[in-house]
């Protein structure tokens, strides 16, 4: 059964990088059909898509203002982890950060959505 | 940018009938998906695809897409539906995934 599993800091000082981890596991990641997404949602709004990452290493990133040249998202296959990089955060990125399974098609008519999503991971950027 | 547009907030009663509504410019061309979000939870994913429902969600979500709208429809809602609910879908012009605001169901 697949589970995804976020980890790292809950605390970030403004202008640091964040580094989140997502493991993987019951499933392999490499397989095309599927991508490895990142989701983030500030206390008390919306959800917000910061981008998805192949097996091959394919990524689409948001081109949000707020997130635009900020956002790395990387996969290892070897150890079944996906791994989101946000530079320079201030405290507007204060948010629970979710990992999930991007099933892609490529086609309009179907696909590109969210089956299997990790319990989520609060970080707090705050000095 | 592609925007998806939910109402805020929408109510039933209990055995009623919910619909929460999803405006986007020509969405009935692409596939919409929906989220259920409980209160200090991951979302769930209740219909993609338009109208398909994963293994283990109840036959009571069903939803639609034509035109502008897609819409959620949740049948003899229960108080355990309460909940934000998200629609989402693929803009293939941008290759970016989009998240309408989201709508909160109250079970009155």
């Amino acid at each position: 059964q697949l589970q995804l599993r976020e980890s790292g800091p809950g605390l970030v000082r403004p202008s640091e990088t964040l580094t989140l981890t997502c493991s993987v596991s019951g499933v392999s990641v490499n397989t095309r059909t599927f991508y490895w997404g990142w989701i983030y949602q500030p206390p008390g709004k919306g959800l917000e898509w910061i981008g998805s990452v192949s097996s091959r290493g394919r990524t689409f990133y948001s081109s949000s203002p707020s997130l635009r040249g900020r956002v790395t998202i990387s996969l290892d296959t070897s150890k079944s982890q996906s791994s989101l990089n946000l530079g320079s955060v201030t405290a507007a990125d204060t948010a629970v950060y979710y990992c999930a399974r991007h099933v892609r098609t490529g086609l309009m008519i179907q696909g590109d959505y969210f089956d299997s999503w990790g319990q989520g991971t609060l970080v707090t950027v705050s000095s | 940018s592609y925007v998806l547009t939910q109402p805020p907030s929408v109510s039933a009663a209990p055995g009623q009938t919910a619909a929460i509504t999803c405006g986007g410019s020509k969405i009935g061309t692409v596939a919409a998906h929906w989220y259920q979000q409980k209160s200090g939870q991951a979302p769930i994913l209740v219909v993609y695809d338009d109208t398909k429902r994963p293994s283990g969600i109840p036959e009571r979500f069903s939803a639609s897409n034509s035109g502008n709208t897609a819409t959620l429809i949740i049948s003899r809602v229960e108080a355990g539906d309460e909940a934000d609910y998200y629609c989402q879908v693929w803009d293939s012009n941008t290759d970016h995934v989009v998240f309408g605001g989201g709508t909160k169901l109250t079970v009155l």
